[in-house]
């Protein structure tokens, strides 16, 4: 089983449609979370970090269940442009280390 | 005002030679990676440098050898190329702290073929 797991879709949604990606992570002493965008051909760039209490950022809401050891990216409104790879990343506590799921593709369509 | 860089951003060789590939950072981090992402796209860390000390070293065949001569830079050379080493290799930085705001800043790739 992978450390960090996510639905690799694609998800195929209409513009202006509600999607949300779940992820889970096997080991409890994950400390940092985060969501990343890779678009193709490109690097990952960070879309938000996931804070405790949930957070938000324009359309995107980010929260963070770790007694079920999931964190979730919802997104509203599509754009075509939200069409990428959103990548879970998790950083144990007092590691270095951060470890990538496989990334969840997603397509808007118009 | 490039971030982190990469060079080159595309390597085409034939088997069995040995390239390198540098990245630099100009964030003022003092952690730097190297990942290897797969035709599955798998971003997968291969190596990690803290203040030039190697303190990640994944099960990476003894043919990649990273280097780091300071801690803006880290390098990666990788002897007797094959076919299976083809990918794209990511070079990250990070500000290394014991708080959630610890984002990594990748290079934009350098995309390796071997022929």
């Amino acid at each position: 089983r992978k450390e960090v797991e996510q639905d690799p879709g694609p998800f195929n949604v209409p513009e202006g449609a509600t999607v949300a990606f779940n992820c889970t992570y096997s080991n409890s002493a994950s400390q940092s979370f985060f969501w990343y965008r890779q678009d193709c051909r490109k690097e990952p760039k960070l879309l938000m970090s996931v804070y405790s209490s949930g957070n938000e950022d324009g359309r995107f809401t980010a929260q963070l269940n770790r007694a079920s050891q999931y964190i979730s990216l919802l997104i509203r409104d599509s754009k075509l442009s939200d069409s990428a790879t959103y990548l879970c990343v998790v950083r144990h506590s007092g590691t270095y280390k951060y470890i990538f799921g496989t990334g969840t593709r997603l397509k808007v369509l118009a | 005002d490039t971030a982190v860089s990469q060079t080159p951003k595309y390597l085409v060789t034939q088997m069995g030679n040995d390239k390198s590939i540098k990245c630099e950072q100009n964030l003022g981090h003092d952690t730097m990676y190297w990942y290897k992402q797969d035709s599955k796209k798998f971003l997968k860390i291969m190596f990690s440098y803290n203040n030039k000390e190697l303190i990640i070293n994944e099960t990476v065949p003894n043919r990649f050898s990273p280097k780091s001569p300071d801690k803006a830079h880290l390098n990666l050379h990788i002897n007797s190329l094959e076919l299976g080493d083809s990918a794209v290799y990511f070079c990250a930085s990070s500000r290394y702290s014991g708080g959630a705001d610890n984002e990594q800043f990748f290079g934009p790739g350098t995309r390796l073929t071997v022929l």
